[in-house]
Parts: structure tokens; C-alpha cells; sequence
């Protein structure tokens, strides 16, 4: 099975200030067709997860575009570029290259 | 408005059987793949299992495999888990979730199976 790992597990964040979370996975997640197979996923206090990025880049349709997905392979990085008090709530990683499909541990973001 | 209801989460023995039911709408449901995922109170994610829109192709995760069956009724728009031989470790939120082109966009509100004596 693919690992997924996170970091930092939580994060206190200042709103309007930038954060970042990292996922590392323990095989490559970029497939033959050239696309990077991670997606993130937020989930707020009470709430369902709900799809940020797909395909480690690419913004879920409804999404600000505060929110950013970068990487290749086995590092990949979401970005805020500027924190909203929203925006609290646990964020993973997941790989949906092989099955079966696996989660990063999650990233607790709150306000400070 | 694209819908995801699950149902049929109960409190159950240990041993005990279960059937959980995703009712969709706002979709072709038919042409979709369909997930099954978990978390446990206070736990993270975890993948359960998955089926193809035409029913053709099936995966499971390990820890669930011969005990759980997914299904799904294209005529209902409807998902379903059985679960049989449940286990104290089975206890979890159980999400179903649309699978749209790469996409795992929509999720259910979940419905909780307590597997406790």
C-alpha cells in the first residue's frame, strides 16, 4: 500500500497570514499520462471532507482561489495564501493512483 | 443539485449484520463510479471500497474484504454496503462518495455504525 504522510500535524495559523501542509507519499504518485494523481481534502468542524485539489493541482469547481496545489511525484504542498477563520478544520491527503486509494494522517489547522 | 444520502447506521452486535444505503440524485448516477469511506470517532479516513457505474468492477480494502459486499441498483440510484461479521473496529462514520473523472467531489453526510456489546 501507498503511505501517505503529513506534516505538520497541527497548525495554528493567524488570519491573513499564509500556511502551508506538506504530504510526502512513499511512491510516486505521477502516472504515465503525465498527471499527479493527490488530491486534498478539507474537513471542517461537523462537516463531511469536501474536495480542495485534485490531480495535485487543480481546484475543485467553488474553491477560492486562495487555496493552492503544488508538486510532483512523491512531495506535494497545499498552500493558503492567506488564512480566513473559515478555514479551520482538518486537511488530507489523498492517493487515488492504486488501489487501495490511502489518506495522509491529517493536518489540524486552527486559529491561534 | 447533485445528493448524497446515506442510511441504515444502527448500533449492532459484535458478529451482527448490517446494511448501509447511499440514495443519489442530481446526477447520471449509472455512469459514475461509487466509494464507500470510513472514519472512526475521532480517527482519519479510510478507503472501504469502490464499484464501477455498470456494477463490472469491484475493489475492496483489505480489512474488509469477505465480509463486506458493495452494490449498487442504477434503476434506484442507490448504493449499498452489507456488512456482515462486523467488529468492535467496523465502529465508524461511514461516507459514500461520487467518483467523477479523477474527481472525488460529492460526499454524503455520513451515517454512523456503533459495533458494541
Amino acid at each position: 500500500d501507498i503511505v501517505m504522510t503529513q506534516s505538520p500535524l497541527s497548525l495554528p495559523v493567524t488570519p491573513g497570514e499564509p500556511a502551508s501542509i506538506s504530504c510526502r507519499s512513499s511512491q510516486s504518485l505521477l502516472y504515465s499520462n503525465g498527471n499527479n494523481y493527490l488530491d486534498w481534502y478539507v474537513q471542517k468542524p461537523g462537516q463531511s471532507p469536501q474536495l480542495l485539489i485534485y490531480l495535485g493541482s487543480n481546484r475543485a469547481s467553488g474553491v477560492p482561489d486562495r487555496f493552492s496545489g503544488s508538486g510532483s511525484g512523491t512531495d506535494f504542498t497545499l498552500k493558503i495564501s492567506r488564512v480566513e477563520a473559515e478555514d479551520v478544520g482538518v486537511y488530507y491527503c489523498m492517493q487515488p493512483l492504486q488501489i487501495p486509494f490511502t489518506f495522509g494522517p491529517g493536518t489540524k489547522v486552527d486559529i491561534k | 443539485e447533485v445528493q448524497l444520502v446515506e442510511s441504515g447506521g444502527a448500533l449492532v452486535q459484535p458478529g451482527g449484520s448490517l446494511r448501509l444505503s447511499c440514495a443519489a440524485s442530481g446526477f447520471s448516477f449509472s455512469t459514475y463510479w461509487m466509494h464507500w469511506v470510513r472514519q472512526a470517532p475521532g480517527k482519519g479516513l479510510v478507503w472501504v471500497s469502490r464499484i464501477k457505474g455498470d456494477g463490472s468492477s469491484i475493489t475492496y480494502a483489505d480489512s474488509v474484504r469477505g465480509r463486506f459486499t458493495i452494490s449498487r441498483d442504477n434503476a434506484k440510484n442507490t448504493l449499498y454496503l452489507q456488512m456482515i461479521s462486523l467488529r468492535a473496529e467496523d465502529t465508524a462514520v461511514y461516507y459514500c462518495v461520487r467518483d467523477y473523472y479523477d474527481m472525488r467531489d460529492y460526499w454524503g453526510q455520513g451515517t454512523l455504525v456503533t459495533v458494541s456489546s
